[in-house]
């Protein structure tokens, strides 16, 4: 089974620019979340969709968004970046079945670097 | 931001010797833990998670131990091997049943010496 892919695994920006990345999950999952890896704040949950909704968010400003497809590929989207955006982000998908903890699977990740 | 502490940034074991790794939580309503390896160049692996109405698992070459009473998980790797070098992150969830949402701790860092 194919894991979660991430892409691009590369990215440079400018400030002020927007920045769109993308997420498939393993197939037949149904919940994908995102975070933020940075050195000083460590990993940071951004957001979670389950179903093409939003259904828990973290402390991030409005600059981060997101959403999720009918085929449960997700995209998350920054405007205006911001030198400190800069950071690894990081996709898990999850099948969300159930009660109890659903193991996260996370992809290899977007560093995003802004200049 | 929301965060589950750690006690050590780095640990170096010799290879052969067994590795603890410990973890510090504030929020008593966490209902599971979980602990994650990082490689360089690759997203969080998982290794084992423990529902908090437990206080001992066990899994290939890995204990996890939860201490409610004073808000305190470990992990054990026995005969630590090159392979497990790696930043080790537990994780704690928060919330509904099923959420994706975790809490992350800062990471420490497992130098294994040949």
């Amino acid at each position: 089974k194919a894991g979660v892919t991430q892409t691009p695994r590369y990215l440079i920006k400018t400030r002020g620019q927007q920045v769109t990345l993308s997420c498939s999950p393993i197939s037949g999952h149904r919940s994908v979340s995102w975070y933020q890896q940075t050195p000083g704040q460590g990993l940071q949950f951004l957001f979670e969709y389950f179903s093409e909704t939003q259904r828990n968010k973290g402390n991030f400003p409005g600059r981060f968004s997101g959403r999720q497809f009918s085929n449960s590929r997700s995209e998350m989207n920054v405007s205006t970046l911001e030198l400190g955006d800069s950071a690894l982000y990081l996709c898990a998908s999850s099948l969300a079945q159930g009660g109890g903890y659903n193991e996260q699977f996370f992809g290899p990740g977007t560093r995003l670097t802004v200049l | 931001g929301e965060s589950v502490g750690l006690h050590l940034p780095t640990l170096s074991v010799q290879e052969g010797d067994n590795s603890i790794i410990n973890c510090a939580y504030s929020n008593s309503a966490s209902d599971y833990f979980i602990w994650y390896k990082q490689e360089s160049g690759k997203g969080p692996q998982f290794i084992i998670d423990i529902r908090s109405n437990m206080d001992k698992r066990q899994g290939q070459r890995v204990t996890v131990l939860l201490n409610k009473t004073v808000k305190h998980l470990s992990l054990q790797i026995a005969a630590t091997q090159p392979g497990d070098s790696a930043v080790y992150f537990c994780a704690e969830k928060r919330g509904f049943s099923n959420t994706g949402k975790l809490i992350f701790g800062q990471g420490t860092t497992l130098q294994v010496k040949p």
